[in-house]
């Protein structure tokens, strides 16, 4: 079985550029996730979807970040304009969630952003 | 605000020694623990974990103790491999909150051969 796929793995940009980053999760899972790990850090949440619903965006710097998880299964996370300070790996997770219990988070490898 | 803080960045052990990895957390809703290993240029790996209702899980060389009244827990690998090397996150997630993981720094283990 597939795991969770991440694409591109590595990204350069400048500064001000847009940049965008895809996550097709493990297939059945309704769940996905959106972390972003800073160096030296561990996985931070930005955003978590049930099917196409965005359940918890709390973490997400909503001026320039955005994501869309259409039709409930693939995603994408867009940063616009990106900064010097976005520079981390962002992470997808995908989880079959059944509820009130905990429900495994399953990564991908993701993608490392360098902003120039 | 650290809420799970893993204040040892690295460790060091002998193969076929134990290695003892160590994790606080600060808020007490916390009621679910988990340990995530993660490789380089991977992403992080589901290991162990134990519910606020037990003070021990055990699966094969790895055990995780959780002490409440301290808001503590460790994993321990008995008997450590070089395989075992790598980054090992501490996460917490709170009642309620069953799917929010809040994540520790890590520890880099490395075992020496």
């Amino acid at each position: 079985e597939a795991g969770v796929v991440q694409s591109p793995r590595y990204k350069i940009i400048e500064k001000k550029q847009p940049v965008a980053f895809w996550c097709n999760p493990i297939s059945g899972h309704n769940t996905l996730y959106w972390y972003l790990q800073n160096l030296g850090q561990g996985p931070e949440l930005l955003i978590r979807y049930e099917n196409e619903e965005a359940v918890d965006d709390s973490q997400l710097p909503k001026d320039r970040f955005s994501a869309e998880r259409l039709k409930g299964v693939d995603s994408t996370l867009k940063i616009q304009p990106a900064e010097l300070g976005d520079s981390a790996v962002y992470l997808c997770a995908s989880s079959l969630s059944v509820g009130g219990t905990y429900n495994e988070q399953f990564f991908g490898p993701g993608t490392r952003l360098t902003v120039l | 605000d650290q809420q799970v803080k893993q204040n040892s960045p690295s460790l060091s052990v002998q193969e076929g020694r134990i290695s003892i990895l160590n994790c606080d957390y600060t808020n007490s809703m916390f009621d679910y623990f988990l340990w995530y290993k993660k490789y380089p240029a991977e992403g992080p790996t589901f290991l162990i974990s134990i519910s606020s209702i037990k003070d021990k899980n055990e699966d094969g060389r790895f055990t995780v103790f959780l002490n409440k009244s301290a808001k503590h827990l460790s994993l321990h690998i008995v008997p450590s491999q070089p395989g075992d090397s790598a980054v090992y996150f501490c996460a917490a997630s709170a009642w309620g909150a069953t799917n929010k993981l809040i994540f520790g720094t890590g520890t880099l283990l490395a075992v020496q051969p």
